[in-house]
Formats: structure tokens, sequence, C-alpha cells
């Protein structure tokens, strides 16, 4: 079974700062997929980015950039000039072939004004 | 408006009283999901379905029943409910069978069971 590991269970940063959250997970396919996912205080679960594990280049969606590591199994998200909307809880998540997706425990983060 | 609907959003019940939580999608979407969520293990599949009449368990089936007899709508059924199902559950659903595609939540039933 795959695992994914957010070891840090809460965060904060200034308004306007860098802020890198840490995922790691652990899996003996070649081929999967992970996905970033942002749950504000609303609840709903939005998509923030996702990487395919072939390819090389990391993913980047406007503030929102990851830093994959595949032999390291390491799927990182840096937030850049972090807003008052970024706050909220953080899912690091992995889907295989199988289709099953497997989650990660979460990073709450707080971005402080 | 694409959307997945679950009813109910909030739900108290007792011990041993059945329950169903609806599940709706209008995106026409093969592929449906349903979600536990606890503090600090994050959301964790209950069951899945590929496309109607095909279920399968995910991590955490016990307890747990679901239907697939309409591609749009996937019940998870509670035949027997106990103190350890109150969670927040999440469905979701997505086109097709790839793993690439984005998964499309709802807004979460909040179940608490004395």
């Amino acid at each position: 079974a795959q695992t994914v590991t957010q070891s840090q269970p809460e965060m904060s940063v200034q308004e306007a700062e860098t802020v890198t959250l840490s995922c790691t997970y652990d899996t003996s396919e070649n081929n999967y997929y992970l996905f970033w996912y942002k749950q504000p205080p609303s609840r709903q679960m939005i998509l923030v980015i996702r990487q395919e594990a072939y390819k090389q280049q990391n993913a980047t969606e406007n503030r929102f950039s990851v830093n994959f590591q595949k032999a390291a199994k390491s799927f990182s998200l840096k937030i850049s000039d972090s807003q008052l909307g970024d706050t909220a809880m953080y899912f690091c998540a992995f889907r295989d072939a199988g289709n099953m997706l497997t989650f990660g425990g979460g990073t709450r983060l707080m971005v402080k004004p | 408006e694409a959307q997945v609907t679950q009813n109910p959003r909030y739900l108290i019940t007792v011990t041993g009283k059945k329950l169903t939580v609806t599940c709706s999608q209008n995106m026409n979407h093969e592929y449906m999901s349903w979600y536990r969520q606890d503090p600090g293990l994050g959301l964790r599949q209950i069951y899945y379905s590929m496309n109607v009449e095909v279920t399968d368990k995910g991590d955490v089936p016990e307890g747990y029943k679901v239907s697939r007899k309409e591609k749009r709508n996937f019940p998870l059924i509670l035949e027997s409910p106990s103190p350890n199902q109150t969670s927040l559950y999440f469905c979701a659903s997505s086109s097709g069978g790839a793993v690439w595609n984005e998964q499309f939540f709802g807004p979460g039933t909040r179940l608490t069971v004395l």
C-alpha cells in the first residue's frame, strides 16, 4: 500500500513571503501522479497543482510550484508571494494506476498579515 | 453549473440506526469515490466506482456499503453506524478512469454518531 507523509502539521508565513510545504511518499510503482489539494475553512477541496511522475519538469501554476524529486520520493509545494487567501489545510495526494487516491495527513498553513 | 452535491450536509444520529448519505454529480463522470476525513489522518478512501455497477473497496471500507445503479448517483450506506464512524465525509467524481484527471469534490457531510 502507498503511504504519504506530511511532516509539518502546522506552518505560518508572513504575507508576501514564500513558504514550502513538505511531502514524502512511499511506492514501488514507477508510473503515478501526485497532487496538492487546498482545503480552506469552507471545507471545499480544491486542486492546486499536479505532477506526473514520468515528467522531470516541475509543475507550476501561477504562484504555486512543486519540487519533485522522484529518487527521493519527495514532492514539496512552494507558495510564492503568500496571500491571506492561501490560509488553509494543504493535502498532498498520490494516485497510481489502481485508481486509489492516498492522502497525507495535511499541513495547516496560516498566512499572517 | 458543474458540481457534486451531497445530502445531508450535517447529520447527528444514534448507534445502530441505518443511514444513507447521497451523492450526485451532473458532469457525466464515470469515476466516483467516497472519502472520510479525520484530524491528522487526512482523507482516506472508503469505496470507489469506475462506472455503473462497478465498485471497489478503498482503504477503509469496513462498516460501509455503496451502490452505483446510475451513473450520476453514488450513495454511501451505513447499515449500523457506530461512534467511530463520526467523521467528515466527501464524495468526489472525475471523468474516465485516467489517474491524471482532476477529482471534483462535494461540499462534505459532517456525521456524528452518538
